[in-house]
Protein backbone atom coordinates (compact mmCIF):
# COMPACT_ATOMS: atom_id res chain seq x y z
CA UNK A 1 0.00 0.00 0.00
CA UNK A 2 0.98 3.93 -0.80
CA UNK A 3 1.73 6.09 2.63
CA UNK A 4 1.69 9.24 2.50
CA UNK A 5 4.00 11.51 5.04
CA UNK A 6 3.51 15.25 5.63
CA UNK A 7 6.30 17.84 7.06
CA UNK A 8 5.83 19.44 9.10
CA UNK A 9 2.92 17.50 11.66
CA UNK A 10 2.69 21.26 12.71
CA UNK A 11 3.64 24.72 12.66
CA UNK A 12 3.05 28.21 13.96
CA UNK A 13 2.91 31.01 11.48
CA UNK A 14 1.79 34.84 11.26
CA UNK A 15 -0.34 36.58 8.69
CA UNK A 16 1.22 37.33 5.93
CA UNK A 17 3.80 34.67 5.87
CA UNK A 18 4.35 32.20 3.21
CA UNK A 19 3.78 28.42 4.27
CA UNK A 20 4.69 25.47 2.53
CA UNK A 21 3.60 21.99 3.72
CA UNK A 22 5.45 18.81 2.12
CA UNK A 23 3.69 15.38 1.12
CA UNK A 24 5.94 12.03 -0.02
CA UNK A 25 4.71 9.30 -0.64
CA UNK A 26 6.34 5.86 -0.57
CA UNK A 27 6.08 5.09 -4.18
CA UNK A 28 5.85 6.87 -7.71
CA UNK A 29 2.02 8.46 -7.98
CA UNK A 30 2.34 10.56 -10.61
CA UNK A 31 0.66 13.74 -10.29
CA UNK A 32 -2.84 11.65 -8.62
CA UNK A 33 -2.02 13.83 -4.96
CA UNK A 34 -5.33 15.99 -3.32
CA UNK A 35 -4.71 18.51 -0.91
CA UNK A 36 -7.62 19.12 2.19
CA UNK A 37 -7.97 22.28 4.57
CA UNK A 38 -10.09 21.07 7.53
CA UNK A 39 -11.16 23.78 10.23
CA UNK A 40 -12.20 22.05 13.59
CA UNK A 41 -16.32 21.86 13.82
CA UNK A 42 -16.49 22.07 9.81
CA UNK A 43 -16.16 19.91 6.87
CA UNK A 44 -13.18 19.37 5.01
CA UNK A 45 -12.78 21.10 1.77
CA UNK A 46 -10.61 20.44 -1.44
CA UNK A 47 -8.19 22.88 -1.98
CA UNK A 48 -5.67 21.38 -5.06
CA UNK A 49 -6.61 18.41 -7.23
CA UNK A 50 -4.32 16.67 -9.70
CA UNK A 51 -1.21 18.14 -7.81
CA UNK A 52 -1.72 21.67 -8.96
CA UNK A 53 -5.37 22.15 -9.72
CA UNK A 54 -7.11 24.95 -7.79
CA UNK A 55 -10.66 23.84 -6.81
CA UNK A 56 -13.38 26.48 -8.15
CA UNK A 57 -13.78 28.81 -5.64
CA UNK A 58 -10.66 28.26 -3.76
CA UNK A 59 -8.10 31.62 -3.19
CA UNK A 60 -5.61 32.12 -5.21
CA UNK A 61 -2.90 32.08 -2.66
CA UNK A 62 -2.61 28.53 -2.31
CA UNK A 63 -1.26 26.15 -4.67
CA UNK A 64 -0.07 23.04 -5.27
CA UNK A 65 3.34 21.23 -6.98
CA UNK A 66 5.31 18.61 -7.55
CA UNK A 67 4.72 15.29 -8.82
CA UNK A 68 6.05 11.29 -8.36
CA UNK A 69 6.77 10.69 -4.69
CA UNK A 70 7.16 14.66 -3.49
CA UNK A 71 4.80 17.33 -3.13
CA UNK A 72 4.05 20.66 -1.91
CA UNK A 73 1.45 23.15 -0.70
CA UNK A 74 2.23 26.93 -0.59
CA UNK A 75 -0.09 29.59 0.65
CA UNK A 76 1.68 32.54 -0.85
CA UNK A 77 0.37 35.08 2.19
CA UNK A 78 -1.50 33.58 5.35
CA UNK A 79 -5.14 34.96 6.19
CA UNK A 80 -6.83 34.06 9.60
CA UNK A 81 -8.94 32.49 7.76
CA UNK A 82 -6.07 29.69 6.87
CA UNK A 83 -5.53 28.62 10.28
CA UNK A 84 -6.76 24.43 10.00
CA UNK A 85 -5.56 21.08 9.24
CA UNK A 86 -4.23 20.42 6.02
CA UNK A 87 -4.18 16.69 4.45
CA UNK A 88 -3.02 15.12 1.44
CA UNK A 89 -5.07 12.29 -0.36
CA UNK A 90 -3.65 9.91 -3.09
CA UNK A 91 -5.89 8.64 -6.05
CA UNK A 92 -3.55 6.26 -7.29
CA UNK A 93 -4.25 3.06 -5.97
CA UNK A 94 -7.44 1.93 -7.30
CA UNK A 95 -9.34 1.20 -4.05
CA UNK A 96 -7.09 2.61 -1.63
CA UNK A 97 -7.77 6.26 -1.15
CA UNK A 98 -5.40 6.96 2.07
CA UNK A 99 -4.42 10.33 3.67
CA UNK A 100 -1.33 11.71 4.77
CA UNK A 101 -1.65 12.35 8.49
CA UNK A 102 -2.27 15.70 8.50
CA UNK A 103 -0.13 19.48 9.12
CA UNK A 104 -1.90 21.43 11.46
CA UNK A 105 -1.12 25.37 10.70
CA UNK A 106 -1.79 28.08 14.00
CA UNK A 107 -1.34 31.28 15.18
CA UNK A 108 2.67 32.27 15.54
CA UNK B 1 -25.21 23.03 -4.49
CA UNK B 2 -25.18 19.22 -3.60
CA UNK B 3 -26.12 18.74 0.13
CA UNK B 4 -25.70 15.51 2.16
CA UNK B 5 -26.77 14.62 5.86
CA UNK B 6 -25.70 11.68 7.99
CA UNK B 7 -27.39 10.09 10.57
CA UNK B 8 -27.38 7.10 12.31
CA UNK B 9 -24.59 7.53 14.62
CA UNK B 10 -24.62 7.02 18.84
CA UNK B 11 -22.94 4.36 21.28
CA UNK B 12 -22.65 1.36 20.27
CA UNK B 13 -21.18 -1.51 22.70
CA UNK B 14 -18.25 -3.44 21.35
CA UNK B 15 -19.34 -6.19 18.90
CA UNK B 16 -22.56 -4.31 18.69
CA UNK B 17 -23.55 -3.38 15.28
CA UNK B 18 -25.06 0.51 13.87
CA UNK B 19 -26.25 1.22 10.38
CA UNK B 20 -24.80 4.55 9.03
CA UNK B 21 -27.56 6.57 6.53
CA UNK B 22 -26.57 9.56 4.12
CA UNK B 23 -29.67 11.43 2.15
CA UNK B 24 -28.37 13.48 -0.79
CA UNK B 25 -30.16 16.19 -2.32
CA UNK B 26 -29.57 19.16 -4.65
CA UNK B 27 -28.78 17.15 -7.74
CA UNK B 28 -29.11 14.06 -9.18
CA UNK B 29 -28.03 11.34 -6.45
CA UNK B 30 -27.27 8.61 -9.16
CA UNK B 31 -24.72 11.12 -10.65
CA UNK B 32 -22.30 10.38 -7.70
CA UNK B 33 -19.86 7.83 -6.51
CA UNK B 34 -20.37 8.04 -2.79
CA UNK B 35 -17.80 7.71 0.33
CA UNK B 36 -17.20 7.36 3.91
CA UNK B 37 -14.51 9.00 5.86
CA UNK B 38 -14.08 8.92 9.32
CA UNK B 39 -11.92 10.82 11.74
CA UNK B 40 -11.22 9.23 15.42
CA UNK B 41 -10.57 11.62 18.05
CA UNK B 42 -7.15 13.63 18.00
CA UNK B 43 -6.51 11.80 14.51
CA UNK B 44 -6.51 12.32 10.86
CA UNK B 45 -8.67 11.50 7.90
CA UNK B 46 -9.17 7.59 7.10
CA UNK B 47 -10.88 6.98 3.72
CA UNK B 48 -12.78 3.14 4.42
CA UNK B 49 -15.31 2.77 1.34
CA UNK B 50 -16.11 3.53 -1.81
CA UNK B 51 -19.18 2.64 -4.21
CA UNK B 52 -20.00 3.88 -7.51
CA UNK B 53 -22.67 5.40 -8.52
CA UNK B 54 -24.69 2.37 -10.25
CA UNK B 55 -23.21 0.13 -7.13
CA UNK B 56 -21.43 -2.30 -9.62
CA UNK B 57 -17.50 -1.59 -7.65
CA UNK B 58 -17.35 -1.44 -4.47
CA UNK B 59 -14.35 -0.83 -2.45
CA UNK B 60 -12.83 -1.02 1.49
CA UNK B 61 -10.35 -0.20 3.43
CA UNK B 62 -8.51 -3.13 5.29
CA UNK B 63 -9.58 -2.49 8.43
CA UNK B 64 -13.31 -2.35 8.12
CA UNK B 65 -13.30 -5.15 5.64
CA UNK B 66 -15.58 -7.92 6.31
CA UNK B 67 -17.17 -6.36 9.46
CA UNK B 68 -18.66 -3.10 7.46
CA UNK B 69 -20.85 -2.90 4.15
CA UNK B 70 -21.66 0.14 2.19
CA UNK B 71 -24.68 0.13 -0.13
CA UNK B 72 -26.90 2.67 -1.73
CA UNK B 73 -30.69 2.88 -3.13
CA UNK B 74 -30.46 5.66 -5.91
CA UNK B 75 -34.32 5.66 -5.61
CA UNK B 76 -33.75 7.12 -2.02
CA UNK B 77 -30.94 9.08 -2.64
CA UNK B 78 -29.90 7.39 0.20
CA UNK B 79 -25.99 6.03 0.68
CA UNK B 80 -25.51 3.86 3.86
CA UNK B 81 -22.60 2.02 6.38
CA UNK B 82 -23.81 -0.62 8.01
CA UNK B 83 -21.17 -1.10 10.46
CA UNK B 84 -21.09 -4.65 12.37
CA UNK B 85 -18.53 -6.22 15.42
CA UNK B 86 -17.94 -2.66 16.20
CA UNK B 87 -14.55 -2.23 18.26
CA UNK B 88 -13.50 0.73 20.53
CA UNK B 89 -11.45 1.95 17.90
CA UNK B 90 -13.94 2.32 15.55
CA UNK B 91 -14.98 5.60 17.61
CA UNK B 92 -15.17 8.14 14.98
CA UNK B 93 -16.91 11.12 13.40
CA UNK B 94 -18.12 9.35 10.12
CA UNK B 95 -18.37 12.02 6.95
CA UNK B 96 -19.84 11.09 3.81
CA UNK B 97 -18.32 12.31 0.96
CA UNK B 98 -19.18 12.41 -2.78
CA UNK B 99 -17.90 12.88 -6.15
CA UNK B 100 -19.67 13.41 -9.58
CA UNK B 101 -18.94 10.31 -11.45
CA UNK B 102 -17.02 7.25 -10.66
CA UNK B 103 -13.59 6.85 -9.88
CA UNK B 104 -11.74 5.39 -13.02
CA UNK B 105 -7.22 5.44 -13.04
CA UNK B 106 -6.20 8.54 -14.71
CA UNK B 107 -8.97 10.36 -12.92
CA UNK B 108 -8.31 13.00 -10.16
CA UNK B 109 -10.36 11.36 -7.87
CA UNK B 110 -11.17 13.78 -5.01
CA UNK B 111 -14.19 14.27 -2.36
CA UNK B 112 -15.67 17.27 -3.62
CA UNK B 113 -18.84 17.38 -1.08
CA UNK B 114 -19.04 16.14 2.77
CA UNK B 115 -21.71 15.86 5.35
CA UNK B 116 -21.55 17.25 8.18
CA UNK B 117 -20.34 14.19 10.42
CA UNK B 118 -21.74 11.34 12.64
CA UNK B 119 -20.18 10.25 15.77
CA UNK B 120 -20.00 6.70 16.01
CA UNK B 121 -18.86 6.14 20.09
CA UNK B 122 -18.23 2.51 20.58
CA UNK B 123 -18.13 1.91 24.25
CA UNK B 124 -18.68 -0.65 27.14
Amino acid sequence: DIQLTQSPSSLSASVGDRVTITCRASQNIAGFLNWYQHKPGKVPKVLIYGASTLQDGVPSRFSGAGSGTDFTLTITSLQTEDYATYYCQQSYTTGRFSFGPGTKVDIK
Amino acid sequence: DVQLVESGGGLVQPGGSLRLSCIVSGSTFSDYSMNWVRQAPGKGLEWISYISSDHSTIFYEDSVKGRFTISRDNAKNALHLQMTNLRADDTAVYYCAAKEGDFWSGFYYRFDYWGQGSLVTGSS
